[in-house]
């Protein structure tokens, strides 16, 4: 069986640009959640999605936003990037509730 | 909100000795689980944990739910090079479908053959 995938695995942006991130969950999870890794701040949760539907928000400005497709697939768009957005961003598929999440191997985002 | 205080920050073993890490809040939760990460990859779930005083075992590594609800330990016995990386707790609340993963800040071990 498949793990949860990244796509892509590594960016570099510039200040102030947009960046989608892509998540496809192992198959039959419903629940995708998205964290953003940081060496000062950890993980950091940003949001969960179940069915299409936002069901858990974190504490991250509106400029992350996220959407899970019919397929459960998922994508988190991050818009007008700044320097402190440069993280390792994890998605981590779970079948129903989050409990037992199976991280994805990350993308590494650089803005630069 | 809620938070989980992981210790030790980072550990010096010698290959062959066993460790010890854990976590404690201040709030109760339905679920521990541990992972592992290795550098430049995602976290791997080690041990979930669902019942309070639960205790469970993935080869060399046991895990504890601690009976009050609140803490949670992880034991690696004999310990080898391929154990080192960041290890994280994690704990979720419950409360039906709500709540997320609360994790720590993780324990860093470094294994000296």
């Amino acid at each position: 069986k498949a793990g949860v995938t990244q796509t892509p695995r590594y960016l570099i942006k510039t200040r102030g640009q947009q960046v989608t991130l892509s998540c496809s969950p192992i198959s039959g999870h419903r629940s995708v959640s998205w964290y953003q890794q940081t060496p000062g701040q950890g993980l950091q949760f940003l949001f969960e999605y179940f069915s299409e539907t936002q069901r858990n928000k974190g504490n991250f400005p509106g400029r992350f936003s996220g959407r899970q497709f019919s397929n459960s697939r998922s994508e988190m768009n991050v818009s007008t990037l700044e320097l402190g957005d440069s993280a390792l961003y994890l998605c981590a598929s779970s079948l129903e509730l989050v409990t037992e999440a199976f991280f994805g191997q990350g993308t590494r985002l650089t803005v630069v | 909100g809620q938070q989980l205080n992981q210790s030790p920050q980072s550990m010096f073993i010698q290959e062959g000795e066993d460790v010890s890490m854990n976590c404690t809040s201040s709030s109760i939760f339905n679920t521990w689980l541990w992972y592992k990460q290795d550098p430049g990859e995602g976290p791997v779930l080690l041990i979930a944990l669902y019942k309070a005083g639960e205790l469970t075992s993935n080869g060399r590594l046991t895990a504890q739910f601690g009976i009050t609800r609140k803490d949670s330990f992880l034991n690696i016995s004999a310990s080898i090079p391929s154990d080192v990386g960041i290890y994280f707790c994690a704990g979720w609340p419950g409360g039906g479908s709500q709540g997320n993963l609360i994790f720590g800040k993780g324990t860093k071990l470094s294994v000296k053959p």
